[in-house]
């Protein structure tokens, strides 16, 4: 079947300007997480969905990025006013989890953001 | 504080010889623990993973060791081939399930 995917794939916004980045995770995946990744770094962790709820958003850098999943399926992570030091390529993966267990993250292609 | 590091940022080998690929990492509560590979402008790819009650997984030509007791694991490739030039990296899985990852090492496969 189809892999995460995500959308755009590249955007280039100003500075100042809301963006919103779009996941469509693999089909009956429960658990939906949302990564950053700075240039020449791993991806790091921003937050996680299991269904619709959110349950961890510890590592959303400030309080102008906010993700939603509203029916479990197609999570949009946003970003308000964007900064340069937002830039980065934005990575979101899925899994079958529900609780408990370990168990493999499946990632999208990512959506690289530049802010001028 | 980086909780999972990979300390080699690149890695050169000749196509047929053995790749290996480093990982420590601080925590030891992490127990599952997984390897991808990622190519330019795409996404990480899943290759191997590895629970902490094994110290041995074999996948083809990929195999992971886990040694516990040094915080330590390794991805052996073998034979390399052109096609495995690629960013790899490590990842742990913590309590709450999100992957905490090394900085990649950047391995290259000469013909």
């Amino acid at each position: 079947g189809a892999g995460v995917s995500q959308s755009p794939r590249y955007k280039v916004a100003k500075r100042g300007q809301d963006v919103a980045l779009r996941c469509d995770p693999i089909s009956g995946h429960v658990s939906l997480f949302w990564y950053q990744q700075a240039l020449g770094q791993g991806p790091e962790f921003l937050t996680y969905f299991q269904n619709e709820a959110q349950l961890d958003k510890s590592g959303l850098p400030s309080d102008r990025f906010f993700a939603e999943r509203p029916e479990g399926s197609v999570s949009t992570l946003k970003i308000q006013r964007t900064q340069q030091e937002d830039s980065a390529v934005y990575l979101c993966a899925s899994s079958l989890r529900d609780w408990g267990g370990a168990d493999t993250q499946y990632f999208g292609p990512g959506t690289r953001l530049t802010v001028l | 504080d980086q909780q999972v590091k990979q300390n080699s940022p690149s890695l050169s080998v000749q196509e047929g010889r053995i790749s290996i690929l480093n990982c420590d990492y601080t925590n030891s509560m992490f127990d599952y623990f997984l390897w991808y590979k990622k190519y330019p402008a795409e996404g990480p790819t899943f290759l191997i993973s590895i629970s902490s009650i094994k110290d041995k997984n074999e996948d083809g030509r990929f195999t992971v060791f886990l040694n516990k007791s040094a915080k330590h694991l390794s991805l052996h490739i073998v034979p390399s081939q052109p096609g495995d030039s690629a960013v790899y990296f490590c990842a742990a899985e913590n309590q709450g399930g999100k992957l905490i990852f090394g900085q990649g090492t950047e391995l290259s496969v000469k013909p």
